[in-house]
């Protein structure tokens, strides 16, 4: 059963970079099947979208946020980062991570089927900026 | 990208139906079928309800559906029940390789 947890310092400084950890357990981040990524919710809103990546292929970031994002993996601890730089009291929130879409090769089709929704979630773990 | 628009409340009674809005633009809820919904309660992770505009996964209620019409997506919860009360989200792929959040809506039952 795919599960993932997140892991880092609950407490940044302003204009710190804030760091955090997912990881993979019953599942692999190097899977060409599955994308992964971060998600937030500062306290009392809504879901903000951080970015996904896919393999060792392609990343992508909100537009808002891409300037201070980077998400990678580590393959060999099947864990991947989200690292936010420059980061201020708005970037206090509750990050998730997340198997954020999916990828599966059709062999009687001869094409990809793709899927683009969030269905595993990480419990979350608050980072308050201060 | 801005956050998809929906209502902030809506409410109903034990066992009526009700509808929650997601209005997007023609590069995200109206280009894709790639629409998705959320339920949170709080201090939990969101649940994936409803992905591919109208799909449920596996052990999710059938009281549950969704659908949409141009750039505006729909999540009915029919026979509506105590624990339905929580937060929801719906959630779009864009024409950016990006997805995108809905604003939200709290849903409570009478």
């Amino acid at each position: 059963q795919l599960q993932l947890q997140e892991s880092g310092p609950g407490l940044v400084k302003p204009s710190e970079t804030l760091s955090l950890t997912c990881t993979v357990s019953g599942g692999s981040v190097s899977s060409r099947n599955y994308y992964w990524g971060w998600i937030r919710q500062p306290p009392g809103k809504g879901l903000e979208w951080i970015g996904s990546f896919y393999y060792s292929e392609s990343t992508h970031y909100n537009a808002s946020l891409k300037s201070r994002v980077t998400i990678s993996a580590d393959t060999s601890k099947n864990q991947f980062t989200l690292r936010l730089s420059s980061v201020t009291a708005a970037d206090t929130a509750v990050y998730y991570c997340a198997r954020t879409g999916t990828k599966l090769w059709a062999v009687g089709e001869g094409k990809y089927y793709y899927y683009y929704y969030m269905d595993v979630w990480g419990k979350g773990t608050t980072v308050t900026v201060s | 990208q801005s956050a998809l628009t929906q209502p902030a409340s809506v409410s109903g009674s034990p066992g009526q139906s009700i509808t929650i809005s997601c209005t997007g633009t023609s590069s995200d809820v109206g280009y894709y079928n790639y629409v998705s919904w959320y339920q949170q309660h709080p201090g939990k992770a969101p649940k994936l309800l409803i992905y591919d505009v109208s799909n449920r996964p596996s052990g999710v209620s059938t009281r549950f559906s969704g659908s949409k019409s141009g750039n505006t997506a729909s999540l009915t919860i029919s026979g509506l029940q105590t624990e339905d009360e929580a937060d929801y989200y719906c959630s779009s792929y864009t024409t950016s390789s990006t997805s995108v959040f809905g604003t939200g809506t709290k849903v409570t039952v009478l």
